[in-house]
């Protein structure tokens, strides 16, 4: 089992939907959460943590679910702007001390006019 | 944000010849430094462990003789892809954490350095 897991897409909408990406993790020690966003030949860019209690930024909304080992995003109101690779990354450690990053392979989303 | 910068942004070079690749944080001191792999539509893949002043921790199947990683200061990392094959043909990623610490993990990214080896 791959250690994350996210549908590869891609999901094509048009602008002003809403759309929600799922990511799921095998590790169950994982502690930190991200959603990163990644434009085509670019690096990626942290776009959100993700916290237990779940967390909003705007037209972003993330939420955790340890015990399901499950990560999910939800974009409202979709810009073309928004038309990226999304990529879901976990984290073993927590707080300061050393910690690698996994990525998932990331969700294409393509928003349309 | 913080920001990383990473150089050559594209090389292109021969089979067998040695590609150097610049990493380096602009506006803090980088403690940890990371190098990644991303392979078209393939997720980025951690390659190395690189802390100031000490030896680069390899993840399993990276060639630490291959890929030689120097991080001599608190502000560059540098990784060398040795006697470059087709194979090696990548993007590779640097990421620098800000050794203030802080609540939450934050590793920068560097803009990435995409290899052509013909």
């Amino acid at each position: 089992r791959k250690e994350v897991e996210q549908d590869p897409g891609p999901f094509n909408v048009p602008e002003g939907a809403t759309v929600a990406f799922n990511c799921t993790y095998s590790n169950s020690a994982s502690q930190s959460f991200f959603w990163y966003r990644q434009d085509c030949r670019k690096e990626p860019k942290l776009l959100m943590s993700v916290y237990s209690s779940g967390n909003e930024d705007g037209r972003f909304t993330a939420q955790l679910n340890r015990a399901s080992q499950y990560i999910s995003l939800l974009i409202r109101d979709s810009k073309l702007s928004d038309s990226a690779t999304y990529l879901c990354v976990v984290s073993s450690t927590y707080g300061g001390s050393q910690g690698n990053l996994i990525f998932g392979k990331g969700t294409k989303l393509s928003v349309k006019p | 944000g913080a920001v990383v910068s990473q150089h050559p942004s594209r090389v292109i070079c021969k089979s067998g010849t040695s590609v150097k690749i610049e990493c380096r944080s602009l506006d803090f001191q980088a403690t940890t430094m990371f190098w990644y792999r991303q392979f078209p539509k393939q997720s980025l893949m951690l390659m190395a462990t690189s802390n100031e002043g000490s030896k680069a921790t390899y993840e399993q199947g990276v060639e630490k003789d291959k890929f030689l990683i120097n991080h001599a200061s608190l502000t560059l990392s540098t990784l060398t892809v040795t006697s470059a094959h087709p194979e090696d043909s990548s993007f590779y990623i640097c990421s620098a954490r800000d050794g203030s610490g802080g609540a939450r993990e934050t590793q920068y990214f560097g803009p990435g350095t995409r290899l052509l080896v013909l």
